[in-house]
């Protein structure tokens, strides 16, 4: 069965850490890749995806996400974090044969200190 | 456009009440999905639609569940009889292409 798996439930930093979010995937075939972010109360948003092409991507607010195929893997970066990113992050595998359905990690709790 | 409306955003019910969440998708996509999202078992797939016909559904939990989509503007989940575990966020998602956008959320409580 597919399956997302983050490596982190949940992650404390302070302001202008480095941030790196773990994102592997299990499924044999072709996927496109997510990463959406949660604020609180809010609703999930898009960050970033990668479809085909460079596996390095950049999203919004200055994430970015490599994409490494033999590692199964999708993780997330930015260099220095804000308060502002106190957020959950949810990392997801869209099933290319199957409209996009998302499978969803279970998602990284990001607290920012200020 | 105004992205994907979902309908009630807060709804409390008493256990055994019929309980219907409502979405309206995102002109001229062609997927619908609704995902469930608890502190437990995270985000999770009931069910999703392809031009208004169920695709997959073996993310129902249960009977009590149900889920239609008349047309391609509108889409409904129901749970009859609803029971305190049910209570969670509902989450309504349609998609063009393979990239989903994701309405507010329903949030329902059981009480």
């Amino acid at each position: 069965a597919q399956s997302v798996s983050q490596h982190n439930h949940h992650v404390i930093l302070s302001e202008a850490a480095s941030l790196e979010l773990g994102c592997n995937y299990s499924y044999g075939g072709t996927v496109n890749l997510f990463w959406y972010v949660q604020y609180p109360g809010q609703h999930l948003q898009l960050l970033l995806k990668y479809f085909s092409g460079d596996p390095l991507v950049k999203g919004i607010k200055g994430f970015e996400a490599e994409f490494i195929k033999s590692k199964f893997s999708f993780n997330l970066r930015k260099p220095s974090v804000q308060w502002s990113d106190t957020a959950e992050y949810f990392c997801a595998v869209g099933l290319y044969n199957q409209g996009g359905k998302l499978i969803f990690g279970q998602g990284t709790e990001l607290s920012v200190k200020p | 456009d105004a992205g994907v409306i979902q309908s009630p955003r807060h709804e409390v019910t008493e256990m055994g009440q019929e309980v219907t969440l409502r979405c309206k998708p995102i002109s001229g996509h062609d997927y619908l999905f609704w995902y469930r999202q608890t502190m437990m078992r995270g985000l999770e797939l009931l069910i999703y639609f392809n031009n208004n016909v169920p695709i997959d559904d073996s993310g129902m939990p249960e009977d009590r569940f149900s889920a239609k989509m008349p047309n391609a503007s509108f889409s409904t989940l129901k749970i009859q009889p609803s029971e305190p575990r049910d209570s969670a966020v509902y989450f309504c998602a349609s998609s063009l292409s393979r990239k989903a956008f994701f309405g507010q959320g329903t949030r329902l409580t059981v009480v």
